[in-house]
């Protein structure tokens, strides 16, 4: 079956420092998720990457798709406490029904 | 964005009890919804997937009979866990899903965090 990993587990940073999660699969996607979840809070989803090689950027936070569909990271640039929280990304099958969770990063943002 | 809301959001029962917990998509229809279970610190879990009118597909290892899934309508699941035991107590997040174009975008209700006594 499909299996996602996400490194690091856990990520410590100083606030104003960058921050880089990875997500790798063992199969080809044909698409990417990625979802943050505050503690104590639900995940909210944050973007989806469909295309080979795909950049997408939200304020501080850039989300890539690698060429081979095979993995994607995000990456916050200079962090904020705000940003402290889980970050998943998930992935669904080719019949785009059932969703894979990564395990998730947590970053502690250090004021 | 749209809202998906469950309830209650916390239970506490006795073993052998089944509990009921209801989810619903308040401003929009929901095509699909899913069942997640999250430990603590853990990731989540997919329990089963459910369209409207039809039967729920369950993940394997999660057992049909004792996760009953409803879907009555484009607005509403609810998941039933019968004759609960201790280790049933989890967080458990629904989400709701629609497809807009070729996107499918997850919303998640806040969880409902059961414990079994």
């Amino acid at each position: 079956g499909q299996q996602v990993m996400q490194i690091p587990q856990y990520q410590h940073v100083q606030e104003g420092e960058d921050f880089t999660t990875y997500c790798n699969s063992s199969t080809t996607l044909s698409n990417i998720q990625w979802y943050k979840q505050r503690p104590g809070g639900h995940p909210v989803f944050l973007i989806q990457l469909v295309k080979s090689g795909e950049v997408k950027k939200q304020k501080r936070l850039t989300f890539q798709f690698g060429e081979a569909k095979k993995n994607s990271s995000l990456h916050i640039t200079a962090t904020q406490t705000t940003d402290v929280g889980t970050y998943f990304c998930a992935q669904n099958d080719n019949y785009g029904q059932n969703f894979v969770f990564g395990p998730g990063t947590r970053l502690s943002v250090l004021p | 964005g749209a809202v998906v809301s469950q309830h209650p959001s916390w239970v506490i029962c006795k073993s052998g009890t089944s509990v009921k917990i209801e989810c619903r998509s308040l401003d929009f229809q929901a095509t699909t919804m899913f069942w997640y279970r999250q430990f603590p610190k853990q990731s989540l879990m997919l329990m089963a997937t459910s369209n409207e009118g039809s039967k729920a597909t369950y993940e394997q290892g999660v057992e049909k009979d004792k996760f009953l899934i409803n879907h009555a309508s484009l607005t509403l699941s609810t998941l039933t866990v019968t004759s609960a035991h201790p280790e049933d107590s989890s967080f458990y997040i629904c989400s709701a899903a629609w497809t807009k174009w070729l996107i499918n975008e997850q919303f998640f209700g806040p969880g409902t965090r059961l414990t079994v006594l």
